[in-house]
C-alpha cells in the first residue's frame, strides 16, 4: 500500500528561526510531489510541486528538496513568521502504474507547525 | 475573482438527518472532488467527478451521495447512513485528472452531528 509518512508530528519554533519538515514516501513509481500548507480551518494551499527529475523548487522562503533514491522530500522554510503557523502536508502523486487513491493522490497527515515570537 | 466556493462554513446536523454541502468553482475546471479530514488523519477521498453527469467513488463513499448537474457545481449530501459524519469536509477541482494537474481547494465546512 502507498504510504507517506510526516515528521516530526508537530513543531515548535521562535519566530525568526529556520526549520526543515520531512517527508518519507513508498510510492513508487510516482509523477509528482507537493506540498501543502493548510491554516486552521482553512483549505490548504499549494506551495510547491515538483516532478520525479526535479531534486529543489523553491517559493519565497519555502524550499522542497526531492531525492527520489532515497524517497524523502523536505521543506525548508526560512526566517519563519507567525503566519508560517500552520499544517504542511505533503502529497504524493503516483503514476498508472504504482497505484494510490482513486484520484491518484496519497496524502500525508501533516507536521504541525507554530511559530512563537 | 476565480476560485472555489464551499458553503456553509460551519453546519450543525442532528442525528437522522440529511445535509448537503455545496461547493462551486468558476476555474473551469472538469474535475472536482470531494474530502474528508479528520483530526490527525490525511485527507481521505469520498467521491470525485471527472466529467458533467459522471462521478465515482472513493475510498470511504459509504454514507454519501453526490451530483454533477452542471460543471461548476459539485454538491455532497451527507445521508443518515454515515454514522460518523462529524468531520471538516474540503472540496477541490482540477483541469484533469489530479495524478498530473495542480488542485485547487475550498475553504473548508465543517459538519458537526449534534
Amino acid at each position: 500500500k502507498n504510504q507517506v509518512e510526516q515528521s516530526p508530528q508537530s513543531l515548535i519554533i521562535l519566530e525568526g528561526k529556520n526549520c526543515t519538515l520531512q517527508c518519507n514516501y513508498t510510492v513508487s513509481p510516482f509523477s509528482n510531489l507537493r506540498w501543502y500548507k493548510q491554516d486552521t480551518g482553512r483549505g490548504p494551499v499549494s506551495l510547491t510541486i515538483m516532478t520525479f527529475s526535479e531534486n529543489t523548487k523553491s517559493n519565497g522562503r519555502y524550499t522542497a528538496t526531492l531525492d527520489a533514491d532515497t524517497k524523502q522530500s523536505s521543506l525548508h522554510i526560512t526566517a519563519s513568521q507567525l503566519s508560517d503557523s500552520a499544517s504542511y502536508i505533503c502529497v504524493v502523486s503516483p503514476t498508472p502504474y504504482s497505484g494510490g487513491g482513486a484520484d491518484g493522490l496519497t496524502f500525508g497527515k501533516g507536521t504541525h507547525l507554530i511559530i512563537q515570537p | 475573482d476565480g476560485g472555489i466556493t464551499q458553503s456553509p462554513k460551519y453546519l450543525f446536523r442532528k442525528e437522522g438527518q440529511n445535509v448537503t454541502l455545496s461547493c462551486e468553482q468558476n476555474l473551469n475546471h472538469d474535475a472536482m472532488y470531494w474530502y474528508r479530514q479528520d483530526p490527525g488523519q490525511g485527507l481521505r477521498l469520498i467521491y470525485y467527478s471527472q466529467i458533467v453527469n459522471d462521478f465515482q467513488k472513493g475510498d470511504i463513499a459509504e454514507g454519501y451521495s453526490v451530483s454533477r448537474e452542471k460543471k461548476e457545481s459539485f454538491p455532497l449530501t451527507v445521508t443518515s447512513a454515515q454514522k460518523n459524519p462529524t468531520a471538516f469536509y474540503l472540496c477541490a477541482s482540477s483541469r484533469a485528472e489530479l495524478m498530473n494537474t495542480e488542485a485547487f481547494f475550498g475553504q473548508g465546512t465543517r459538519l458537526t452531528v449534534v
